[in-house]
């Protein structure tokens, strides 16, 4: 069964640094970019960025690039996110998902980021 | 700011049939397959259609996708409350080399 599992539910204050993760399991987790997505609350949904995990190229989105990281471990099938000095508007649940399709997903972290 | 437009909400009594429209341009939906997404209150999204109109696995044939030009239509036939939820077109932008969402549509059965 093709799985992705998120990391659980953070919460930060403003400057902090962060790394959040999604483990693929039950397929082959090089064979498939992982892409991150942004909901604020309330909010539709934002494409981050992508990470090919077969030798880790990424391409950011332009509202994105240089705000955050895209990275991956593939020895460990797990994909991450992150930043260096979060905001407070960077509240927000965090998915990844398989592309190109986006046929399975992660279950979400929640991002909470206040003084 | 989403670069394809939904409507905000559509709505119908159940068994009743509703199309949410994705509206695009060259650059992402005239030249790139489109994917809709459901999202259920309170969970992550799920694939409904790909390649604008596959059908995944497990996905009742009540939901269907079509393309013409830079626009896309996803229809949902024989409404049920379950149905209830938001609902995400999305494609390849090669402008933008991004991925990019629709603005979502809230679907509700009267």
């Amino acid at each position: 069964e093709v799985q992705l599992v998120q990391s659980g539910a953070e919460v930060k204050k403003p400057g902090e640094s962060l790394r959040i993760s999604c483990k693929g399991s039950g397929y082959s987790f090089t064979s498939y970019w992982i892409s991150w997505v942004r909901q604020m609350p309330g909010k539709g949904l934002e494409w981050m960025g992508r990470i090919d995990p077969s030798d880790s190229y990424t391409n950011y989105s332009p509202s994105f690039q240089g705000h955050v990281t895209i990275s991956a471990d593939k020895s460990i099938s797990t994909a991450y996110l992150q930043w260096s000095s979060l905001k407070a508007s960077d509240t927000a649940m965090y998915y990844c998902a398989r592309q190109p399709s986006g046929d399975y997903w992660g279950q979400g972290t929640l991002v909470t980021v206040s003084s | 700011q989403s670069v394809l437009t939904q409507p905000p909400s559509v709505s119908a009594a159940p068994g009743q049939k509703v199309t949410i429209s994705c509206s695009g341009s060259s650059s992402n939906i005239g030249n790139n397959y489109v994917s809709w997404y459901q999202q259920l209150p309170g969970t992550a999204p799920k694939l409904l259609i790909y390649e604008n109109n596959k059908r995944p696995s497990g996905i009742p044939d009540r939901f269907s996708g079509s393309k013409s030009g830079t626009s896309a239509t996803l229809g949902i036939t024989g409404l049920q409350t379950g149905d209830e939820a938001d609902y995400y077109c999305g494609t390849w932008d090669s402008s933008l080399s991004a991925e990019v969402f629709g603005t979502g549509t809230k679907v509700t059965v009267l």
